[in-house]
């Protein structure tokens, strides 16, 4: 149900910029890409959402693939507090925000 | 800050009990919604509500309920509790259920049940 498809885990030194991918190769034209991500136990936090064009805000940037088959979420220096699982999700019509697997990335001092 | 409200934020109680867990939405959000985080698994959706109405079910137990009052506040009914419903219970709303609308989520209830 998810339609997306992100690696298990990733890391990024402290510092530096974080990557993440996600594959969504079903997507259809209406829908749009969220990430977000959840540190801990606490609530999910969201980050960023898109549908066609690259988006950017106080958090990160999106950058969404000219086919829409894939994006990636960039975190342009990422921190310790950073540390989290990162979900990329496509929501469609009816679909009511399925959550996958995600991403967990650990920022290393 | 989400500005999504979750009370209590821990609760522990026995099998077969019944609790209420209570969301305040984010100010101007009409739509609500509620998920499940148990230890193993993923967030998983069990309802929506939309102004008032049931928009949409996910995988909710029939034991569970929940409704969304005028004041567009929800609560989440869970009765003849069992061990496997301890889980976080997250609450999120947004402003209306549109495809391009975010949803934003409270910090949870804990619920433990002994």
């Amino acid at each position: 149900d998810a339609k997306t498809t992100q690696p298990p885990s990733m890391d990024c030194a402290e510092g530096r910029a974080a990557n993440l991918p996600c594959n969504h190769s079903t997507i259809s034209g209406n829908e749009y890409v969220y990430w977000y991500r959840q540190i801990h136990s606490q609530g999910p936090q969201y980050i960023i959402h898109g549908l066609k064009n690259n988006e950017t805000n106080e958090m990160a940037s999106l950058i969404i693939t000219e086919d829409r088959k894939s994006s990636t979420l960039i975190l342009p220096h990422a921190t310790l507090r950073d540390t989290a699982v990162y979900y990329c999700i496509v929501r469609v019509e009816g679909n009511q925000f399925y959550f996958g697997t995600g991403t967990s990335l650990t920022v290393i001092p | 800050d989400s500005g999504v409200t979750q009370t209590p934020k821990h609760l522990i109680t026995a099998t077969g009990q019944r609790v209420t867990l209570r969301c305040s939405p984010r100010s101007g959000d009409l739509s609500v919604y509620w998920y499940q985080q148990s230890l193993d698994q993923g967030l998983q959706f069990l309802i929506q509500y939309y102004n008032g109405e049931e928009r949409a079910k996910g995988n909710i137990l029939e034991r569970f309920s929940a409704q969304q009052f005028p004041d567009l506040h929800s609560e989440l009914n869970l009765s003849s509790l069992e061990l496997g419903d301890s889980a976080l219970y997250f609450c999120a709303s947004s402003v209306e259920p549109g495809l391009g609308s975010p949803l934003h989520f409270g910090n949870g209830t804990r619920l433990t049940v002994t």
